[in-house]
């Protein structure tokens, strides 16, 4: 029944690792979002996709790469990872068009580089 | 710099008393505000959102206020609950799909 889906729900790697992150929502949604949140529960919007297509690219790294397969999965890649990346990365998702344009949040995917 | 601010990060309330939460918002052309609230190891719920042609909703316990003059958004929580403890979110949002937070205000329930 859940809505949004992230696996791993925790990841631990060590620096210089690269690590995938995937995502998949069950809700319809032609839209899903990579947010990261930082140790003070800053939450930032990193990409957003809408029918497979970017429409959202924040300043971020090139070593973050999403992928989004169809419209009910959107994946991150991570190259290279680093101690700055250690955060809680979050997706969500969302209809655009609809009367409410509610992103809906997955459970987040812990990651902690050492 | 954001766009998005709440005034106090944190707010310890007295179970059954209510709650408000205030947020600041600098983008006069943000037309869509919705707040979230997020319990510990849990991604952000949906709880209440306000699009700027109104000033005041209304949901279970909880009321939105907007104030487009000052640029003020405000949740209240009637009758505060433990189960209300959480970090909760304002967003704002000008193109319907690019979500803006603030930084969040933890709210503590005291028995």
């Amino acid at each position: 029944d859940t809505a949004v889906s992230q696996t791993p729900k925790y990841l631990v790697t060590q620096m210089g690792n690269d690590k995938s992150i995937k995502c998949e929502q069950n809700l319809g949604h032609d839209t899903m979002y990579w947010y990261k949140q930082d140790s003070k529960k800053f939450l930032k919007i990193m990409f957003s996709y809408n029918n497979k297509e970017l429409i959202i690219n924040e300043t971020v790294p090139n070593r973050f790469s999403p992928k989004s397969p169809d419209k009910a999965h959107l994946n991150l890649h991570i190259n290279s990872l680093e101690l700055g990346d250690s955060a809680v990365y979050f997706c969500a998702s969302s209809q655009l068009g609809a009367e409410q344009e509610t992103q809906y949040f997955g459970p987040g995917t812990r990651l902690l580089v050492l | 710099g954001e766009s998005v601010g709440l005034h106090l990060p944190t707010l310890s309330v007295q179970e059954g008393d209510n709650s408000i939460i205030n947020c600041a918002y600098s983008n006069s052309a943000s037309d869509y505000f919705i707040w979230y609230k997020q319990e510990s190891g849990k991604g952000p719920q949906f709880i209440i959102d306000i699009r700027s042609n109104m000033d005041k909703r209304q949901g279970q316990r909880v009321t939105v206020l907007l104030n487009k003059t000052v640029k003020h958004l405000s949740l209240q929580i009637a009758a505060t609950q433990p189960g209300d403890s959480a970090v909760y979110f304002c967003a704002e949002s000008h193109n319907d799909y690019k979500l803006s937070f603030g930084a969040g205000t933890t709210v503590t329930v005291r028995a």
